[in-house]
């Protein structure tokens, strides 16, 4: 099993509509959880760090955690086509290392 | 904003010759990182650093070294170049407020070995 898991899409969501993506992690110690935004041919951007069970709103973006399920998911709302991007989970584990997932393609449709 | 920077930005280079790909920043963080990424895969972690004198392995560590002489340098130095180190590298920094890191990212190598 793969420390964090993504589906990598591509993932098609109406322009205004929510998009939605989810990553599974297999530490369950891991205490720290982040998303990053990566366009094409470019470097990781931070979106949102959540450490806590619940959920964290940053303006269009509401990241989620569920510790006894080992779930994170990134939901961001009124989606517009330049949150086209692949969409990057990362868990730091036990080990202090960040581990990142797959990532998720999210395509916004005009 | 963050100002952490790599150079080269791309490096065409043959077989067998060492190459030093360098990564700096301004922001006066300890933890320094390098990954490793193929078109539409995962980030690999090469090598990180905690700080000055500290280098700890990743998962891809076995073919390239690090070194942390002062805290805003962090070099990762392949000693034999090979087309399957063919890929994109990226240099990474931390900064922590309380127990909570955030990790801030370079441009990025973009590394072609033929």
């Amino acid at each position: 099993q793969k420390e964090v898991e993504q589906n990598s899409g591509p993932l098609s969501v109406p322009e205004g509509a929510i998009a939605s993506l989810n990553c599974t992690y297999s530490d369950r110690v891991s205490q720290s959880f982040f998303w990053y935004r990566q366009y094409s041919g470019k470097s990781p951007e931070l979106i949102m760090s959540i450490y806590s069970n619940g959920d964290k709103e940053d303006g269009r973006f509401t990241a989620q955690l569920n510790k006894a399920s080992q779930y994170v998911s990134l939901l961001i709302r009124d989606s517009q086509p330049s949150d086209s991007a692949t969409y990057l989970c990362a868990v730091k584990g036990r080990d202090d290392k960040i581990i990142f997932g797959k990532g998720t393609r999210l395509h916004i449709l005009p | 904003e963050a100002d952490i920077y790599q150079t080269p930005r791309y490096l065409v280079i043959g077989t067998g010759k060492k190459i030093t790909l360098e990564c700096s920043q301004t922001m006066g963080h300890d933890k320094m990182y390098w990954y490793q990424q193929d078109p539409g895969m995962e980030l690999h972690l090469i090598h990180y650093s905690y700080g000055v004198n500290s280098t700890e392995k990743g998962d891809l560590s076995s073919e390239s070294t690090v070194s942390r002489i002062r805290t805003e340098h962090f070099p990762l130095t392949l000693e034999s170049a090979r087309p399957s180190h063919t890929s994109q590298y990226l240099c990474a920094s931390s900064v922590y407020r309380g127990d909570q890191e955030t990790q801030y990212f370079g441009p990025g190598t973009r590394l072609l070995v033929l």
